[in-house]
């Protein structure tokens, strides 16, 4: 069964801090990983995606991935309460490139 | 970025309704569309994969004859609930891949069936 873990939270950071948002997966074969955003009752909105070994950066965000370790991560740098939502990581299944399974999402609170 | 549009975006009807939901990928040919259903304070479970053509692909446990999935052609996927029932009723959302683009998502259906 290939799963992808995160933890659920609540993650509570001040505001302008930064929240580390962390997930592991099991399929060593995976080649693509993704972060999503999910306001709640809304649909998840894509924010990063990372295929290669180290960082990646856009704006505020920075994505880590160490295949090594079967770990990938989600920095949101001087964060703001606009940013509390559900952060969904997701990554691809080594048979099929574009099918994805999704963990369960961490909750994420920042704090005015 | 790409935009999938999903409609429509909430339904009510009376259980024994059949419910059409359609996902459109506006700017880009989505070779692949994905239907997810999601409920209360849980994750996305994938329901189904789509390819442009040819049969869907369910999910363990998602009943194929119960919720028809329709991919014509490479912009439009069509989910239909046959005879909905109240245990049906969840926040359905689409996905559309295809070429370079990663998954990008509908708005998201809201079903409630009375």
């Amino acid at each position: 069964q290939k799963e992808v873990e995160q933890n659920s939270g609540p993650l509570s950071v001040p505001e302008g801090a930064i929240a580390s948002l962390n997930c592991t997966y099991s399929d060593r074969g995976s080649q693509s990983f993704f972060w999503y955003r999910q306001y709640s009752g809304k649909s998840p909105e894509l924010i990063m995606f990372i295929y290669s070994n180290g960082d990646k950066e856009d704006g505020r965000f920075t994505a880590q991935l160490n295949k090594a370790s079967q770990y990938v991560s989600l920095l949101i740098r001087d964060s703001q309460p606009s940013d509390s939502a559900t952060y969904l990581c997701a990554v691809n299944v080594q048979t099929s490139y574009d099918k994805v399974i999704f963990g369960p999402g961490t909750s994420l609170s920042v704090i005015p | 970025g790409a935009v999938v549009s999903q409609h429509p975006s909430r339904v009510i009807c009376k259980s024994g309704t059949s419910v059409k939901i359609e996902c459109r990928s506006l700017d880009f040919q989505a070779t692949t569309m994905f239907w997810y259903r999601q409920f209360p304070k849980q994750s996305l479970m994938l329901m189904a994969t789509s390819n442009e053509g040819s049969k869907a692909t369910y999910e363990q446990g998602v009943e194929k004859d119960k919720f028809l999935i329709n991919h014509a052609s490479l912009t439009l996927s069509t989910l239909t609930v046959t005879s909905a029932h109240p245990e049906d009723s969840s926040f359905y959302i689409c996905s559309a891949t295809g070429g370079d683009q990663p998954q990008h998502f509908g708005d998201g259906t809201r079903l409630s069936i009375l």
